[in-house]
């Protein structure tokens, strides 16, 4: 069970949009600390997508845009392609009484139609 | 360009011990603070642990699930950062990554490069 929530699965054309959510909770994301993407291609290692909420290293295509508002975060991909497709990570930090790790959401499958 | 090649993965049997390495190029080696992450088969990504630089007192911390029995470990004069593992478990199998910390109190950082991965199955 991963602290952080994210859809298994979510599909869409090329061209279109689609999001895939990261919900957390007050002892993370809703604790103010920052979340961050990564794009696992099939076979390959993750790489970063977006870090800071909202920020893309350098050569990230602008397609790929994150947002963060209370205990949730968001990754949007706009115009949609075939490579695209891949495993999506949200990751923060937690920490509670019991202590504090980095943490992950489980991961969503992105299938491009 | 920065590169981590991980290395030392393998076939080792339960309550074995195994050390990974991980050698950096590309970078200023010692600047940085150093993670490792590991993937189960067709499992998503957890957090093992990571090692501070030496400005910030190369401590390191550790996952609660392999506390005790992994140690990291840095060489910066051959850039290269160690994961060494101990009373192994079948559930340690996994691919392991090594990566880099831009933040140097790492804890909330993100992780912007990681290597290939290498293959650790624990079986008898």
């Amino acid at each position: 069970q991963s602290v952080l929530t994210q859809p298994p699965s979510v599909s869409g054309a090329p061209g279109q949009r689609v999001t895939i959510s990261c919900t957390g909770s007050s002892s993370n994301i809703g604790a103010g600390y920052d979340v961050h993407w990564y794009q696992q291609l099939p076979g390959t290692a993750p790489k970063l997508l977006i870090y800071g909420n909202s920020n893309r290293p350098s050569g990230v295509p602008d397609r790929f845009s994150g947002s963060k508002s209370g205990t949730s975060a968001s990754l949007a991909i706009t115009g949609l392609q075939a490579e695209d497709e891949a495993d999506y990570y949200c990751q923060s930090y937690d920490s509670s009484l019991s202590g504090w790790e980095v943490v992950f959401g489980g991961g969503t499958k992105l299938t491009v139609l | 360009e920065v590169q981590l090649v991980e290395s030392g993965g393998g076939l080792v049997q339960p309550g074995r011990s195994l050390r990974l390495s991980c050698t950096a190029s590309g970078f200023t080696f010692g600047d940085y603070a150093m993670s490792w992450f590991r993937q189960a088969p067709g499992k998503g990504l957890e957090w093992v642990g990571f090692i501070r630089s030496k400005a910030y007192g190369g401590t390191t911390e550790y996952a609660a699930s392999v506390k005790g029995r992994f140690t990291i470990s840095r060489d910066d004069s051959k850039s290269i950062a160690y994961l060494q593992m101990n009373s192994l478990k079948t559930e340690d199998t996994a691919v392991y990554y090594c990566t880099r910390a831009p933040d140097p109190v790492v804890a909330a950082s993100y992780f912007d490069y990681w290597g290939q991965g290498t293959l650790v199955t624990v079986s008898s």
